[in-house]
């Protein structure tokens, strides 16, 4: 079954990294994913998707501070020199024949 | 630019139908898909299905089956979620979101449509 798994929450200060992470299930560590952003109030934005080589390509306008890798099962979405307005949920998406699935979401906190 | 417009909140009662619309500009609207994904309150996406906007088939999750139709009119670049049978669990926010195939990222959203289900 095609599920993809996130931590809950995640916290870092102002002005430093995150790296927040969606792991693929097994039998299907290759697949691509999407990161969207749904900040407080607020419908989801596309950020970007990441390939199972790790190759992203952004939604427009979402900043270089934004980026995408990948290892094995594993999808990251790196948040670098954060900002307020960073803290939202953060969903990862996958897809596969005839079912979209998104993850639970990673709540980040910017203290 | 490219951008999808729902219709406005809708307050409905038990047993009743809802239509939300997803006005599409600034693309193709027959080159691509529009897939629905609803938010209950305080919880995560679920996703319910798409329809092809240029030949008009659909697909909804099992979930949805013989309760969900989405349709669209090529001619306003609109497409449209109808739930029928309401119950109080469907409140919820309705979006519309973009993708290039029936699988695939979804790389434009609407800006959701709440709908509230309540006797």
């Amino acid at each position: 079954q095609l599920v993809v798994t996130q931590s809950p929450s995640a916290s870092a200060s102002l002005g430093a990294s995150v790296r927040l992470t969606c792991t693929l299930s097994s039998g299907h560590t290759k697949y691509a994913i999407a990161w969207h952003q749904q900040q407080p109030q607020k419908g989801p934005r596309f950020l970007m998707n990441v390939d199972n080589d790790g190759r992203h390509r952004k939604g427009d306008g979402i900043p270089d501070r934004f980026s995408g890798s990948s290892s094995g099962a594993e999808r990251y979405l790196t948040i670098s020199s954060l900002q307020s307005d960073d803290e939202a949920v953060y969903y990862c998406q996958t897809w596969g024949p005839g079912i979209q699935v998104f993850g639970g979401g990673t709540t980040l906190t910017v203290l | 630019q490219v951008q999808l417009v729902q219709s406005g909140a809708e307050v409905k009662r038990p047993g009743a139908s809802v239509k939300v619309s997803c006005k599409s500009s600034g693309y193709t609207f027959t080159r691509y898909y529009l897939h629905w994904v609803r938010q209950a309150p305080g919880q995560g996406l679920e996703w319910m299905g798409w329809i092809q906007s240029g030949s008009g088939a659909s697909k909804s999750t099992e979930k949805f089956l013989g309760r969900v139709t989405m349709t669209r009119d090529t001619s306003i670049t609109t497409a449209y979620l109808e739930l029928s049978s309401l119950r109080t669990d469907d409140t919820a926010i309705y979006y519309c979101a973009r993708s290039s195939g029936d699988q695939g990222f979804f790389d434009i959203w609407g800006q959701g449509t709440m709908v509230t289900v309540s006797s």
